[in-house]
């Protein structure tokens, strides 16, 4: 069964850095890409930016270009988010969902959600 | 970017009641249109893709309809699982967007 597994609960602060962690298992790692998702306490789904699997492209969403990097290690199924110059209304769970490679397709499996705080 | 617009922000309703969420998009985006559900501390869930396709294991009293700018997702006979928040989202070009949500509340 497809599962995204991704890393623990973080606190940083301000003008740190965070890189959260998604884990792949039951599908081929190289044949979809990532989508990076965040939602803020008691607020909507704000999509932060994709990446292939396949060939390392990415899309980052234009508010957050020159903060986040998206990453993936085909060896472990393994994406990354890192994002840097973190301030207060950073804070969110964060979540990575499996996207297309090639075709439109909606987001059928997501991880379970990293929150991240940031507080001085 | 693409715009999506959710109507109404919330709603209250009963067990076995028939509700509609719509979703507007800024610019025509065929059927390149999701709908999520979400419950508190939980990860969004695909339930309907490509407008109208039910997601596999979603009960078919889900369903959606629409094409181009306007978009509707039905609930046909409320359980009380169905009560959360529930978003559309466009995949039809990047930024994917979401729509702010529809909170379905028990009345």
């Amino acid at each position: 069964q497809v599962q995204l597994v991704q890393s623990g609960a973080e606190v940083k602060k301000p003008g740190a850095s965070v890189k959260v962690s998604c884990k792949a298992s039951g599908y081929t790692f190289t044949s979809y890409g990532i989508s990076w998702v965040r939602q803020a306490p008691g607020q909507g789904l704000e999509w932060m930016g994709w990446i292939s699997a396949y060939n390392g492209n990415t899309n980052y969403a234009q508010k957050l270009q020159g903060r986040v990097t998206m990453t993936t290690d085909t060896s472990t199924s393994t994406a990354y988010m890192e994002l840097r110059s973190l301030r207060s209304d950073d804070t969110a769970v964060y979540y990575c969902a499996r996207d297309q490679v090639d075709t439109a397709m909606a987001f059928d499996y997501w991880g379970q959600g990293t929150l991240v705080t940031v507080s001085s | 970017a693409i715009r999506m617009t959710q109507s109404p922000s919330s709603l209250s309703a009963s067990t076995g009641d028939r509700v509609t969420i719509t979703c507007r998009a800024s610019q025509g985006i065929s059927s390149y249109l999701a709908w999520y559900q979400q419950k508190p501390g939980k990860a969004p869930k695909l339930l309907i893709y490509a407008a109208s396709t039910l997601q596999s294991g979603v009960p078919s009293r889900f369903s959606g309809s629409g094409s181009g700018t306007d978009f509707t997702l039905t609930i046909s006979c409320l359980q009380s699982e169905d009560f959360a928040t529930y978003y559309c989202q466009q995949y039809y070009s990047y930024p994917c967007t979401f729509g702010q949500g529809t909170k379905l509340e028990i009345k």
